[in-house]
């Protein structure tokens, strides 16, 4: 069964610095995509972004990247030049398939507030 | 266009009451997921629709549950003789179709469940 972990306890950032969540996967797939998505206080998922596990270049969308290690079944989300509105539960989630195949699965999440 | 809608957005029930919760997905979107999620805890995979097939429902908890899309559109997530444990936010998610990895889901704000 596939399996995402978020161990960081509450997460703490400086305005304007970078931060780093942490997030490894169990899989014995070869091919599987792994997605972030944002959760602020409102209560709506946001799609931040997307890496495929064929991928050969980390994804980058906008202030955002993922730091993709395959070989350590990891895909941290590195945020770039913090803001206040980034304050929000952050998941990451797997998608090991197509068609039936194609439910996601999430970690538990991570909580991240930003400091002015 | 419209995101993803839900109604109705919060239902206080007692138990043993039956609830029907409706999703309105994006408009030509073929692929369509329910989760559910707890509070502090990442979204769950519940069941998952192409067009009006149930191709997925291996996540839905036992019997009680049960959802159904008629018409390849609309979906309605049903739980029959609830129960205190089914409280949470029940989530549906659309996708332009599952054929690729990359298939980005759009969530819905979510349909809170309270069960007294």
């Amino acid at each position: 069964a596939q399996k995402i972990t978020q161990t960081q306890p509450g997460m703490f950032v400086q305005e304007k610095e970078a931060v780093t969540l942490d997030c490894t996967y169990d899989t014995s797939d070869q091919s599987y995509g792994l997605f972030w998505y944002k959760q602020p206080s409102s209560g709506e998922m946001i799609f931040l972004i997307y890496q495929g596990s064929y991928d050969e270049q980390n994804a980058t969308e906008g202030r955002y990247s993922l730091n993709f290690q395959k070989a350590r079944k990891s895909a941290n989300l590195v945020i770039s030049a913090s803001q206040l509105g980034d304050s929000a539960m952050y998941f990451c989630a797997m998608r090991k398939g197509t068609g039936a195949n194609s439910k996601l699965t999430f970690g538990k999440g991570i909580t991240l507030s930003v400091r002015p | 266009g419209a995101g993803v809608s839900q109604s109705p957005r919060y239902k206080v029930t007692k138990r043993g009451q039956d609830v029907a919760l409706r999703c309105d997905p994006i408009s030509g979107h073929v692929s369509l997921y329910w989760y559910r999620q707890a509070l502090g805890q990442g979204p769950e995979f519940l069941t998952y629709f192409n067009y009006e097939a149930q191709q997925d429902k291996s996540g839905l908890p036992n019997d009680r549950f049960s959802a159904e899309r008629p018409e390849g559109s609309i979906s309605t997530l049903t739980i029959q003789r609830t129960e205190q444990r089914d409280s949470a936010m029940y989530r549906c998610a659309s996708s332009r179709g599952a054929l690729s990895l990359y298939n980005e889901q759009f969530f819905g704000p979510g349909t809170r469940l309270t069960v007294l």
